[in-house]
Formats: structure tokens, sequence, C-alpha cells
């Protein structure tokens, strides 16, 4: 497509219940990113994808979050028992090269 | 110390007038550096990015890069205020297990005031 897609763009969900996150990155990207925002924080890296491997999952923050891209394009970020603490927008970005990537409109996630 | 840090303001400046932001990096062996704009509500967008030590222009915006000391800038020209906005530096960083990976600092609020 012609830019990076998320889906959906909100999310409300209870707390203990499981989400799943879309992002469909631009057509031939090889790199996809996730990201989570804080107000006022910069994005907090949490997990790089070259291809369909995850290169470096070291930012994800315990092992209730899953990332996953089976087929190389698009990925699915993945909550299981939610907290409150997990509200944040959750950016997916693409690149063709490292550093230079495009970033999607992001899903805004809500626990309550 | 944080691997990526940038002043978070906010900082301030008058239509017309020379805006500098500031960033710092831990990784010594890092290469590459980003700087991104990021409007209120919106999702970051790629305005410069830098390799080599010394300056870089385009249009308005010149980054500058010094790896000795570990510190990247952007500054921006003839400031407007749409310019107004939340400049991200972002740095690849090399891991432990020899991968790398893009870091965002959390960013200086800039102002632009007519």
């Amino acid at each position: 497509g012609a830019g990076v897609s998320q889906t959906p763009s909100n999310k409300v969900t209870e707390k203990g219940k499981y989400v799943e996150l879309r992002c469909d990155p631009i057509s031939g990207h090889t790199a996809l990113y996730w990201y989570r925002q804080s107000l006022g924080q910069g994005p907090e890296f949490l997990i790089y994808f070259q291809g369909t491997g995850a290169a470096d999952d070291s930012g994800l923050p315990n092992d209730r979050f899953f990332a996953v891209r089976p087929e190389g394009s698009v990925s699915t970020l993945k909550i299981q028992r939610t907290e409150r603490g997990d509200s944040a927008v959750y950016l997916c970005a693409s690149s063709f090269t490292q550093g230079a990537v495009t970033f999607g409109s992001g899903t805004r996630l809500t626990v309550v | 110390q944080k691997e990526v840090e940038q002043n978070s303001g906010p900082l301030s400046v008058p239509e017309g007038a020379i805006a500098s932001l500031n960033c710092t990096y831990s990784d010594r062996g890092s290469q590459s550096f980003f700087w991104y704009r990021q409007y209120s509500g919106k999702s970051p967008e790629l305005i410069m990015f830098i390799y080599s030590n010394g300056d870089k222009e385009d249009g308005r915006f010149t980054a500058q890069l010094n790896k000795a000391s570990q510190y990247v800038s952007l500054l921006i020209r003839d400031s407007q205020p749409s310019d107004s906005a939340t400049y991200l530096c972002a740095v690849i960083l090399l891991t432990q297990g020899g991968s790398e990976k893009l870091v965002f600092g959390k960013g200086t609020k800039l102002t632009v005031n007519p």
C-alpha cells in the first residue's frame, strides 16, 4: 500500500483481556518495527523484524507481549492479560533501510 | 546513562530565529543518526538523517554530527510557527547480540512564536 496501515486505530479493552494489534507495512519494506509511546515520551522500542524473523525483541516488556510476522509482510502485536499500564499509542514503522522509517498512524490502546 | 538523551524543553523561539536542538547518545559505535518531527496527535515523520561527521544541510534544516563527542544537533533557520512540534532524535544502536535497533530520545518540544 501507499503507507503503513495500522488497525484498529483505537482499542478499548478491559483489564485482563487479550488484544491483537495489526500492522500492514509499505509493500517491499523488509524491516518492520513496533514502538510504544506514552504522553510526553518518545517512542519506546519494542521489537524489530527483518523479514520474517525478529532481529531484536529486547524491548518487549515481559512475556505478556509477543509479535509475529509470519510471511515477512503483515505483523501482529499480541498482548495477553492486559494491564492498565499497557495503555499507550502503539506505533508500527517500516523501511527498506535501517533508520529511515515510515510510521503508521498508530493504535491507541486503552485498558480500563 | 540513557541510550539517547535530549533536553525535553520546551524550547520557545520567536519567528525568524534559529532553533537549536541537541542530542547525545551512549553507543560510541553508532554510525547512523536521524531527526524526526512529530506534530501533536500525529505520528513521527523523518526530516533529516546524517552518517558522517560535520554538517548536512537541507533547506532551512542543518544536521550536525560530532562522533567524538557523541553529539548530534538540528538547527532550524528562519523558524516558522509551522515548525512548532516535538523533534525526536533517533540513533541506530548496536546490541550485544550483534543486531541493530533504532532507538529514540524523549523529544524536544519546540514552539515558534509569531
